[in-house]
């Protein structure tokens, strides 16, 4: 079975510091991971996708298939990026998403 | 291009009511989902279609409904709500056809439903 871990579901940090949304998954072959951000009250929109490895708005998300991990960083928080984080897993292109329970990024000031 | 709009985008209902979720996107995608979002719960997903006249059961399909009669409208029914289903309901769409884009899910603004 497909599953996605959210660890944390707060996440404070100061304007600045780094963060780390940490994502690991559960799934025998090969997934396809993507991020999702959600800023308040508005719809869920892409991040990040890890066939991509593309940089978003600072953000990086490698997959560490050793470790099944695909952890969001970004070396200095700003307060725009406090929002809920998903981490989510598709077992093919066009299959339905697995969700992680979020995250919730909080910059501090 | 509205992309994924969703209607109506609040609603209350009493216990037993019955109501019907709209979603429409003009990206001309195959696929189409819903979602509910609880705190705590994260996005679980309730029923989806891969194509025009197809469903599929998803997480949590009890006590909803769905049809997709035409390519561009996704509906999702409640025909005897519960306070269990208060929850804010996200539609989401994917293309399916391979290209640069083609696995990303887009998704509508949600509908708030209060079941009282």
């Amino acid at each position: 079975a497909q599953r996605v871990t959210q660890p944390e579901k707060l996440l404070s940090v100061f304007k600045g510091a780094p963060v780390e949304l940490k994502c690991n998954y559960s799934y025998s072959g090969s997934p396809e991971l993507f991020w999702y951000v959600q800023y308040s009250r508005q719809r869920l929109q892409l991040l990040l996708r890890h066939i991509s490895r593309e940089s978003i708005k600072g953000f990086t998300a490698d997959l560490n298939k050793g470790e099944t991990s695909f952890h969001l960083k970004k070396p200095f928080a700003q307060e725009e990026d406090s929002a809920m984080y998903y981490c989510a897993l598709s077992s093919s292109g066009n299959t339905p998403l697995v969700f992680g329970k979020g995250t919730r990024l909080s910059v501090i000031a | 291009n509205a992309g994924v709009t969703q209607t109506p985008k609040f609603r209350v209902l009493k216990t037993g009511q019955s109501m019907t979720l709209l979603c429409a996107q003009d990206m001309n995608h195959e696929y189409m989902y819903w979602y509910r979002q609880d705190p705590g719960m994260g996005l679980r997903l309730i029923h989806y279609s891969v194509g025009e006249g197809t469903t599929a059961k998803g997480e949590v399909p009890d006590g909803y409904n769905v049809s997709r009669l035409k390519k561009q409208n996704f509906l999702l029914g409640l025909e005897s709500a519960a306070p269990s289903q208060t929850s804010v309901y996200f539609c989401a769409s994917l293309d399916g056809r391979f290209g640069s884009s083609y696995n990303e899910q887009f998704f509508g603004p949600g509908t708030r439903l209060t079941v009282l």
